[in-house]
């Protein structure tokens, strides 16, 4: 079964500090997508990035990183010079290529960017 | 490019009432999900939608049912509402399924509250 572990429920920092949010997923599956979505206040989950299970490379826009390691089950986000409007609740999902093509969401974390 | 729809965004229902929700997709986009979100449960999936087909079910009763038109509008339906039934119900729209799937953009949700 698909599974997604947010163990960080919430962080909070200073604006301009830099913060990682961890993700570690399950799956049988070998060909799989891996997300992270912003939620702000409003409520809309935003997309931000998609990675698929071969493609192990890290990705870099603007402060945003990720991270993905496959030897470890992982798909960190790093966001660089952190700002206020970065606050909101972060989401890691998986979905299955094959199987049951379900998108699983982690519990999510919940980024509070201090002045 | 106009991004999901959702009518209408706030409901008020009381116990033992049905309610319909109403999602409409991104232009050109075939596949429609429902999410529900609550704080104790988190963000949980209902039903995919493609071509007019259900493709997907999550672990809800069958209080929950949905469908989809032939311009890719959907709609979810729950009857005989409980308490526990209130939450944010969210509606995704991506433009295929299974090897044509690519990332879900989210709608800004229907809140549901059942008194």
């Amino acid at each position: 079964a698909q599974k997604v572990t947010q163990a960080q429920t919430e962080i909070s920092v200073v604006e301009k500090e830099d913060v990682t949010l961890d993700c570690v997923y399950e799956t049988r599956d070998t060909t799989y997508y891996l997300f992270w979505y912003k939620q702000p206040p409003s409520g809309e989950l935003v997309f931000l990035i998609r990675r698929n299970s071969f493609d192990e490379q890290n990705e870099i826009s603007g402060r945003y990183s990720w991270n993905f390691q496959k030897s470890t089950s992982s798909f960190n986000f790093t966001i660089t010079a952190s700002q206020v409007v970065d606050s909101a609740v972060y989401f890691c999902a998986l979905r299955d290529f094959g199987g049951a093509q379900k998108l699983v969401f982690g519990q999510g974390t919940r980024l509070t960017i201090n002045p | 490019k106009a991004g999901v729809t959702q009518t209408p965004r706030y409901l008020i229902k009381t116990r033992g009432q049905q309610v319909t929700l109403s999602c409409s997709p991104i232009s050109g986009h075939r596949s429609v999900s429902w999410y529900q979100q609550t704080p104790g449960q988190g963000l949980q999936f209902l039903f995919e939608y493609f071509s007019e087909t259900q493709r997907n079910k999550g672990n809800f009763p069958g209080r929950f049912s949905g469908r989809q038109f032939s311009n890719s509008r959907s709609e979810m339906n729950v009857s005989t509402l409980e308490l526990g039934d209130s939450a944010l119900y969210l509606c995704a729209s991506s433009l295929g399924f299974g090897a044509f799937y690519n990332e879900q953009f989210f709608g800004p949700g229907t809140r549901l509250t059942v008194l």
